[in-house]
């Protein structure tokens, strides 16, 4: 069974910098696209950040929003995901999931199967 | 950027009811079009992607279709364990992009 287990939220100063993980089971990050998407209190979804799989030489891509401030990133021998996020801002606040994606027919690659997030608070 | 409109932005309907969603992408993304579910306080579900397809998991009930930019999403025979938040997201080209979501309550 595939399992994705995020840790690493918490109360961090505006400013601040955190790191989060998601550790998995069930499945070799390696092998797999993985996704960061944030949830801010009571908005919708927006997707942070991606690192594609061993085979594409773990390429990432972010949203303008955090490019240049999050750094994703994988640790094979830890079999973990991790996100680094620095100069944090009051809207950085939200439950950061990390999640699973998968390729369509056409080799575009979609998010399959989330984790269950961990909440980041950005305040003074 | 590819924007995702997504309407309504919530719904009532009763146990039995037929519901249907829509998406538009600001510009085509041909059938890359994922949806999802998500209850309160949980992490979402994946329900669809390559606009029509059903993750294994997930019931019959739903069914989606829709390609270049005009997308939905339906529900038939709505169940109590449906009323949640439906999201879809194009995964077309970088930077990914959610619609805002469609709260489906009861009525």
């Amino acid at each position: 069974e595939v399992q994705l287990v995020e840790s690493g939220g918490g109360l961090v100063q505006p400013g601040g910098s955190l790191r989060l993980s998601c550790a998995a089971s069930g499945l070799t990050l390696s092998d797999h696209y993985m996704d960061w998407v944030r949830q801010a209190p009571g908005k919708g979804l927006e997707w942070v950040a991606r690192i594609r799989n061993r085979d594409r030489r773990d390429t990432t891509e972010y949203a303008a929003s955090v490019k240049g401030k999050f750094t994703i990133s994988r640790d094979d021998s830890q079999n973990s995901l991790f996100l680094h996020m620095t100069s944090l801002k009051t809207e950085d606040t939200a439950v950061y999931f990390c999640a699973r994606a998968a390729g369509d027919r056409d080799g575009h690659y979609y998010v399959a199967y989330w984790g269950q997030g961990t909440l980041v608070t950005v305040s003074s | 950027d590819i924007q995702m409109t997504q309407s309504p932005s919530s719904l009532s309907a009763s146990v039995g009811d037929r519901v249907t969603i829509k998406c538009r992408a600001s510009q085509g993304i041909t059938t890359h079009i994922a949806w999802f579910q998500q209850k309160p306080g949980k992490a979402p579900k994946s329900l669809i992607y390559a606009a029509s397809t059903l993750q294994s998991d997930v019931s019959s009930r739903f069914s989606a279709s829709g390609y270049g930019t005009d997308f939905s999403l339906t529900i038939t025979s709505l169940q109590a364990e449906d009323f949640a938040t439906y999201y879809c997201q194009h995964y077309h080209t970088y930077p990914l992009t959610f619609g805002g979501g469609t709260k489906v309550e009861i009525k």
